[in-house]
């Protein structure tokens, strides 16, 4: 199975800033995941990454907001722009690799909004 | 659409007790997948096992077991001789299509309290 390192593990930011978040993955993988999960609750996926094309937003998640860059096979970074107290959440890259059995998840980042 | 319900929010146990965590799921596919994720305390989910939808066998790996009927549209999650390390939150998901991948539904999760 692929390991994802993701980056910042956890920050605390002022709202109205920006927080980037990176997935670097040890294998070529076609698309990516990024997930939200709101304190206490499940896991709502965001947008899908395809390398070299645009991300696919789900129902309620918007690029404004949610920008997302795919330069590679291996890497994406998610944004977090203009931050508000309602984004408090941990944040979740994944990536399915060909033949496993399972998505790979990375260890999250635990935003705090303040 | 895809939907996931698991029931029970949370359940607490006593080590050594037996515990079968339910889900249910709804979808229009004849092609599905289902998977079980553990979320400990620290944060990380770890993939438990994936389903296929044409695949109804139960299956056991060590203390875990699963259930899969498709009839009830059910695939539950047994830990048998539960353990503190078993607290956690779990997750089940599904996954329709068997073509490429596709995202991943989750239920909204149940927290096991294992106690000593």
């Amino acid at each position: 199975s692929a390991v994802i390192s993701q980056k910042p593990s956890r920050d605390i930011c002022q709202r109205g800033t920006s927080l980037t978040i990176q997935c670097q993955v040890d294998s070529q993988v076609t698309m990516m995941f990024w997930y939200r999960q709101q304190p206490g609750q499940s896991l709502t996926l965001i947008a899908t990454a395809n390398q070299g094309s645009e991300a696919t937003y789900e129902s309620g998640f918007v690029i404004d907001k949610f920008p997302i860059s795919r330069p590679n096979l291996t890497f994406s970074t998610l944004t977090v722009s203009n931050m508000s107290p309602e984004d408090s959440s941990i944040y979740l890259c994944s990536v399915a690799i060909q033949g496993a059995l399972g998505y790979t998840f990375g260890s999250g980042t635990r935003l705090t909004v303040v | 659409a895809q939907k996931v319900t698991q029931a029970q929010t949370e359940i607490s146990v006593v080590e050594k007790e037996d515990v079968t965590l339910d889900c249910v799921y709804e979808t229009r596919d004849t092609t599905y997948y289902l998977f079980w994720y553990k979320q400990p305390p620290s944060g990380e989910l770890v993939f438990l096992i994936r389903r296929n939808s044409f695949d109804e066998q139960n299956e056991i790996s060590g203390r875990y077991s699963w259930n899969f009927q498709k009839s009830t549209s059910s695939f539950n999650f047994t830990i048998t001789a539960s353990q503190v390390v078993d607290s956690a939150v779990y997750f089940c998901a599904l996954r329709n299509g068997d073509t490429g991948f596709q995202k991943l539904v989750f239920g909204t999760g149940t927290r096991l309290l294992v106690s000593p």
